[in-house]
């Protein structure tokens, strides 16, 4: 099975920060990576998918890095919006793994 | 509009079982690989089981492999699955979400339902 890991786990930034979430892979998957973000309560929001290619309605300040096992997932200006937990998820083969989740605090 | 509504969830004994429902709209259902992902509490989001367009292909991690069997039924536009055996462990919100994919592979998923909570617990 291929591993997905996140780091960190949490980070706390400012509105206005730029904000990385690496997600490495136990083997390489290409670019088959996409990235989604939830929030308490809620169902998860798609973001990224192809590793880079943005979502339709995701706003610009998202982007998506990375072949083979490094990814990055990258918000260039925090918003309060964007507090949320993040998880990369891999679509190279079965089983289907998630990363663990980076949780984005607003300090 | 997309709309994904789970349905079936509640208290088991261990041992027990369930089945899960997913009424889907505003899509061809029968054009999509369809997706269950899970989220136990304070754990993060774990894919449990999909199913190709006509049924013909599904997988299942590991851990549920012999005891969840997830099935579709196309004119109705619904998604089921039915879980057996549940453990403790299996205790999460599941989550019925829409695959992209309209071809013979799956990728990843675009829609996702608000989920229905599943509790084993005696």
């Amino acid at each position: 099975d291929i591993q997905m890991t996140q780091s960190p786990s949490t980070l706390s930034a400012s509105v206005g920060d730029r904000v990385t979430i690496t997600c490495r892979a136990s083997q390489s998957i290409s670019s088959w990576l996409a990235w989604y973000q939830q929030k308490p309560g809620k169902a998860p929001k798609f973001l990224i998918y192809q590793a880079s290619s943005l979502e339709s309605g995701v706003p610009s300040r998202f982007s998506g890095s990375g072949s083979g096992t490094e990814f990055i997932l990258t918000i260039s200006s925090l918003q309060p919006d964007d507090s949320a937990t993040y998880y990369c998820q891999h679509y190279s083969g079965y089983p289907r793994t998630f990363g663990q989740g980076t949780k984005v605090e607003i300090k | 509009e997309v709309q994904l509504v789970e349905s079936g969830g509640g208290l088991v004994q261990p041992g027990g079982s369930l089945r899960l429902s997913c009424a889907a709209s505003g899509f061809s259902f029968s054009g999509h690989w369809m997706t269950w992902v899970r989220r136990a509490p304070g754990k993060g989001l774990e894919w449990v089981a999909n199913i190709k367009q006509d049924g013909s292909e599904k997988y299942y991690v590991d851990s549920v492999k012999g005891r969840f069997t997830i099935s579709r039924d196309n004119p109705k536009n619904s998604l089921y699955l039915q879980m057996n055996s549940l453990r403790a462990e299996d205790t999460a919100v599941y989550y019925c979400a829409r695959d992209r994919s309209t071809s013979s592979w799956s990728l990843f998923f675009d829609y996702w339902g608000q989920g229905t909570l599943v509790t084993v617990s005696s």
